[in-house]
């Protein structure tokens, strides 16, 4: 079964400064869907970006990016120019594709604190 | 767009009552999940729906643990009986096409305590 690693259970940055998750994912499949996900206070979850293993382009939305190391099966979050409302909760998810049998199941990682210092 | 539609925000309930959770997707929507996410756990899911049916129930703890779409707009999870390890934050979601494709829309989750 896939596992999920978040090693850092918080984290803290400065306002405007930059600063990077870390994930680990086991898995012995080869093509596969990886997620970050933000969970504020109000506790709805957030997609914030999503990465195709097949691509080895690492993907970007804005202020977020990923490294994406398919080898050493890492997926790094990053934030840039950090805000206030960046604080929240962030979850790395995997899922395997419904192809090689797998279904629309989420495994999530245990979560890392983001604290966003002014 | 008012995303997905948990109800109640907050149950409490005493140990051997029956639990009933209920959940609007955002129209169009085609898949549903349950979620569930405690301390020790994390985030797992339950079951999950595409087109109202149930497609895969795995996560699903044991025969107390119930879910049912009647249709497109509604979905319940319901425990009978409750006991207090079922205390958690319940989610559902929902997403337009699979999980590769779309994202998923949480709702707000329903916070249990089971006494």
């Amino acid at each position: 079964a896939q596992t999920v690693t978040q090693s850092q259970p918080e984290m803290s940055v400065q306002e405007a400064e930059t600063v990077t998750l870390s994930c680990t994912y086991d898995t012995s499949e080869s093509d596969y869907y990886l997620f970050w996900y933000k969970q504020p206070p109000s506790r709805q979850m957030i997609l914030v970006i999503r990465q195709e293993a097949y691509k080895q382009q690492n993907a970007t939305e804005n202020r977020f990016s990923v490294n994406f190391q398919k080898a050493a099966k890492s997926f790094s979050l990053k934030i840039s120019d950090s805000q206030l409302g960046d604080a929240a909760m962030y979850f790395c998810a995997y899922r395997s594709p419904i192809t090689q049998g797998g279904s629309e199941k989420l495994v999530f990682g245990k979560g890392t604190k983001l604290t966003v210092n002014p | 767009d008012a995303g997905v539609i948990q109800s109640p925000r907050h149950e409490v309930t005493e140990m051997g009552q029956e639990v009933t959770l209920r959940c609007k997707p955002i129209s169009g929507h085609d898949y549903l999940f349950w979620y569930r996410q405690t301390m020790m756990r994390g985030l797992e899911l339950l079951i999950y729906f595409n087109n109202n049916v149930p497609i895969d129930d795995s996560g699903m703890p044991e025969d107390r643990f119930s879910a049912k779409m009647p249709n497109a707009s509604f979905s319940t999870l319901k425990i009978q009986p409750s006991e207090p390890r079922d205390s958690a934050v319940y989610f559902c979601a929902s997403s337009l096409y699979g999980t590769n494709n779309s994202p998923l829309h949480f709702g707000n989750g329903t916070r249990l305590t089971v006494t």
